[in-house]
């Protein structure tokens, strides 16, 4: 069973926009985590974000974590063609391991 | 090597076959895990390694599956008399240090049941 819920599901935007993507989770997390999903490099790790922390940026990622709403959001701005992927939140459980990734969003960048 | 390289890419299997996926994850990681994936969803957490210790293998769906890490490095996923509702992608994942604090997939393994 999945944990992480994304909404959207699907996601269409023109070049040049920026993209948010929200995840909520169940349980009590270490981690959270977001990865990028695509034919061509498979699952790949973008950003991690602790429990303590609030925000965190990497380049034109941005990650917000409200553990009292048990939400997560990705912020992708100046969105790029190549930014078209699946996108997954993904939980470690307080135990450090047990990830539990949601069901994704698919976004999809229009040049 | 440079990263987390599992094999075959692709099994079809007739139903009842034993299957033996392979995942060689990066060199002195400490950390593996299996997931499933089926067809438009999430990765679905099956089993983690720390070293050759299987801390949790909760995710596995039946006792068809197996997993062990004998010697800490390589892992062999085994699929016992497979089903049909076996047939997904296969992702294996190996992070550094205990747990996961930023795992790299492999490629996945696209088994395929008839």
């Amino acid at each position: 069973s999945q944990q992480g819920e994304e909404d959207p599901q699907a996601l269409s935007i023109q070049e040049g926009e920026n993209a948010t993507m929200n995840c909520s989770y169940k349980t009590s997390i270490n981690n959270l985590q977001w990865y990028r999903q695509n034919s061509g490099r498979g699952l790949v790790h973008l950003i991690l974000i602790r429990s303590n922390e609030r925000e965190k940026h990497s380049g034109r990622l941005r990650v917000t974590l409200d553990t009292s709403k048990k939400s997560s959001s990705l912020l992708i701005t100046a969105s790029r063609a190549a930014d078209t992927a699946s996108y997954f939140c993904a939980t470690v459980d307080t135990g450090g391991f047990k990830t539990i990734f949601g069901a994704g969003t698919r976004l999809f960048v229009k040049a | 090597g440079a990263g987390v390289s599992q094999s075959p890419r692709y099994k079809v299997a007739k139903r009842g076959q034993d299957v033996a996926l392979r995942c060689d994850p990066i060199s002195g990681h400490v950390s593996l895990f299996w997931y499933q994936q089926a067809l438009g969803q999430g990765p679905e957490f099956l089993t983690y390694f720390q070293n050759e210790a299987q801390l949790d293998k909760s995710g596995l769906p039946s006792d068809r599956f197996f997993a062990e890490r004998p010697e800490g490095s390589v892992s062999t996923l085994k699929i016992q008399r497979t089903q049909q509702e076996d047939s997904a992608v296969y992702l294996c994942a190996s992070s550094a240090g205990q747990g996961n604090t930023e795992a790299f997939f492999g490629q996945g393994t696209r088994l395929t049941v008839v």
